[in-house]
């Protein structure tokens, strides 16, 4: 079936460095969403992109779509102690989303 | 304001016994889904409802059961034949396509003592 991509596991950043997260599809994606979970909570939906070579931004996050509708990348500038948490890519399939690994931004001491 | 509330937020199960986690949404979405998550990992679907007296199975279903006899009620059951129900269980139901992406309750955290 569909996989979704998505690396790294995780991401050691110094506070002010910047973060990406990127998933990939071997298949065209029809959409794709991007959630964050903090420690503990739950997933909250941050933004859906939907056209080829989309691109959003959400104050400090930049969310771009290929533009063969494969591939996806989420950048966060300047990291802030708010940031931590798992940030997880998923498309729409069939009814279901299909889901990415997540990517873990760990802010270092 | 409009929500998925799920209940309990913990839930302490003894082996061999069935169990019920709900799930009400006040939000008019049609479409609703029951996640697992284990520790430090991803989702995986446990079922879903696309409208009131329909679900399907998800790529976790075995030891699982599910109703959808209200639109605003999506409850689970744990039963006995799950044999690792411990874990993160999560609601969510579909937003607009419009909107776009899925709006997730905040969780019951299901331990077997």
């Amino acid at each position: 079936g569909q996989q979704v991509m998505q690396i790294p596991q995780y991401q050691h950043v110094q506070e002010g460095e910047d973060f990406t997260t990127y998933c990939n599809s071997s298949t065209t994606l029809s959409n794709i969403q991007w959630y964050k979970q903090r420690p503990g909570g739950h997933p909250v939906f941050l933004i859906q992109l939907v056209k080829s070579g989309e691109v959003k931004k959400q104050k400090r996050l930049t969310f771009q779509f290929g533009e063969a509708k494969k591939n996806s990348s989420l950048h966060i500038t300047a990291t802030q102690t708010t940031d931590v948490g798992t940030y997880f890519c998923a498309a729409d399939s069939n009814y279901q989303l299909i889901w990415g690994a997540g990517t873990k931004l760990i802010i270092k001491p | 304001d409009g929500g998925i509330t799920q209940s309990p937020k913990y839930l302490f199960r003894k082996e061999g016994q069935n169990v019920t986690l709900s799930c009400e949404q006040n939000l008019n979405h049609d479409a609703m889904y029951w996640y697992r998550q284990d520790p430090g990992q991803g989702l995986r679907l446990i079922y879903y409802s696309q409208i009131v007296n329909d679900f399907q199975k998800g790529d976790i279903a075995e030891g699982y059961s599910v109703s959808r006899e209200k639109k605003e009620s999506f409850p689970l059951t744990v039963t006995s034949a799950q044999k690792n129900p411990t874990a993160f269980y999560l609601c969510a139901s579909k937003r607009p396509v419009k909107s776009g992406g899925y709006t997730f309750g905040s969780g019951t955290r299901l331990t077997v003592v």
